[in-house]
């Protein structure tokens, strides 16, 4: 079975340009979350779909950060304009929601550097 | 404020060493996860526990969930360096649709 992935795993940008990451999450799996990471820390929530509905972005920088999951499946992360202080991993995550498990499946994240 | 509390920040051991990591909260959880994470990759899942004084062990990875299901050990023996990376506990709080939260992490090294 194919994991999460994630594209591109690298991105290198110059502060106040768009950049957009896109994840695909295991198949059935009908969660998916957006993380952010900085080095050494654990990752922060950014936002998190349930099936096409987000279900929780009080996280979300709203100002310049946008989502969407059109269908249910695939997810892309927009910022725009990216700011110095976004340099960080973003990570994906996907999870079947059931019982009182809340596991999650990670992609291999995408390393953003703002320059 | 940190709903989930990790320590030591920071354990760098000896091969063959035992060592303990802990996750404390003042929230109760309904299931909690501990992930391991190696440089330049996601964090990949080591376990689940749902009931309260669960142990659950993993090869030589044993992990405890406390009776009030607050907090969480992850005990490992005979360290070896396969086992160096960040280990990160999560919490999915009782209430439905609540969101994970993860802990600042444990970074672990194991030196040969």
């Amino acid at each position: 079975e194919a994991g999460v992935v994630q594209s591109p795993r690298y991105k290198i940008i110059e502060k106040k340009q768009p950049v957009a990451f896109w994840c695909n999450p295991i198949s059935g799996h009908n969660t998916l979350y957006w993380y952010r990471q900085n080095l050494g820390q654990g990752p922060e929530l950014l936002i998190r779909y349930e099936n096409e509905e987000a279900v929780d972005d009080s996280q979300l920088p709203k100002d310049r950060f946008s989502a969407e999951r059109l269908k249910g499946v695939d997810s892309t992360l927009k910022i725009q304009p990216a700011e110095l202080g976004d340099s960080a991993v973003y990570l994906c995550a996907s999870s079947l929601v059931g019982g009182s498990s809340y596991e999650q499946y990670f992609g291999p994240g995408t390393r953003l550097t703002v320059t | 404020t940190q709903l989930l509390e990790q320590s030591p920040q920071f354990l760098s051991i000896q091969e063959g060493e035992n060592l303990t990591v802990y996750c404390n909260s003042s929230s109760v959880f309904s299931s909690l996860q501990w992930y391991r994470q190696e440089p330049g990759e996601g964090p990949v899942l080591l376990v689940t526990v749902v009931t309260g004084g669960e142990v659950k062990k993993l090869k030589r990875l044993t992990f405890q969930f406390g009776d009030a299901r607050k907090d969480s050990s992850l005990h490992i023996t005979a360290a070896q360096p396969g086992d160096t990376g960040l280990y990160l506990c999560a919490g999915a709080k009782e209430t439905s649709y609540d969101k994970v939260i993860f802990g600042p992490g444990t970074s672990l090294s194991v030196i040969p």
